[in-house]
């Protein structure tokens, strides 16, 4: 198993750009998040889904949109970015719900927004 | 709401020293509680976890209790290595969809 991984690792974007950041696990998880880590600030929720064509929103969700259309893939898009959207981004899958089960995270995408 | 609050600021230290994070929380209920590891340039992974109070979560020599009592979940390794050195983070679920609310993080520097 991959487990979750994303891409790119690294993208570079000019204000104003559009660009969808890609998530895929091959873990047969139902439950999908999409979290920011900005320096000294922890982990915060952008969009869930709880299972295909299902999404919602989490903490922080202005700026961006998402998509489920397969188990497998939630890719998170940044329409007009801005440099507060300069981040860390992280996508995670749990196989259920029931607050006991744990996140399985990817590496990560590095973006920056000049 | 429910959220987690970790002790400001990075920890230094020596090998084979002995690491305590502190961690409490505010939650109506009784979640579960997590404390997830970030090795530099990697995504979060989880290290324990306990789901209901009085548990013990353990792995790798790390512990933490559930307490109600004082509404903690307090990181204890009694030697830690150079390989400790880390992000560590505590984390409770918010609700059923395993929504997750992390604290800030603690940068974790083991010197040899």
């Amino acid at each position: 198993n991959a487990g979750v991984t994303q891409t790119p690792k690294f993208r570079i974007l000019k204000i104003g750009q559009s660009m969808t950041l890609q998530c895929t696990q091959d873990m047969n998880h139902n439950y999908m998040y999409w979290y920011r880590q900005d320096p000294g600030m922890g982990l915060k929720l952008i969009y869930y889904s709880v299972g295909a064509g299902i999404t919602d929103k989490g903490e922080v969700p202005n700026g961006y949109n998402v998509s489920r259309s397969t188990t497998e893939d939630f890719p998170l898009r940044l329409e007009l970015a801005a440099p507060s959207q300069t981040s860390v981004y992280f996508c995670a899958s749990s196989y259920g719900g029931s607050g006991t089960y744990e996140q399985y995270f990817g590496p990560g995408t590095r973006l920056t927004v000049t | 709401g429910n959220s987690v609050t970790q002790m400001e600021g990075p920890v230094t230290l020596s090998e084979e020293a002995f690491l305590t994070i502190n961690c409490t929380y505010t939650a109506t209920g009784y979640p579960s509680l997590f404390w997830y590891v970030q090795y530099p340039g990697e995504g979060l992974q989880l290290l324990l976890k306990a789901t209901k109070a009085d548990d013990k979560g353990s792995n790798k020599g790390f512990e933490a209790t559930y307490r109600k009592e004082t509404t903690s979940f307090h990181l204890e390794k009694g030697s830690v290595q150079v390989s400790d050195s880390a992000v560590y983070f505590c984390a409770l679920t918010l609700d059923e969809n395993n929504r997750l609310a992390f604290g800030k993080g603690n940068q974790v520097v083991v010197i040899p």
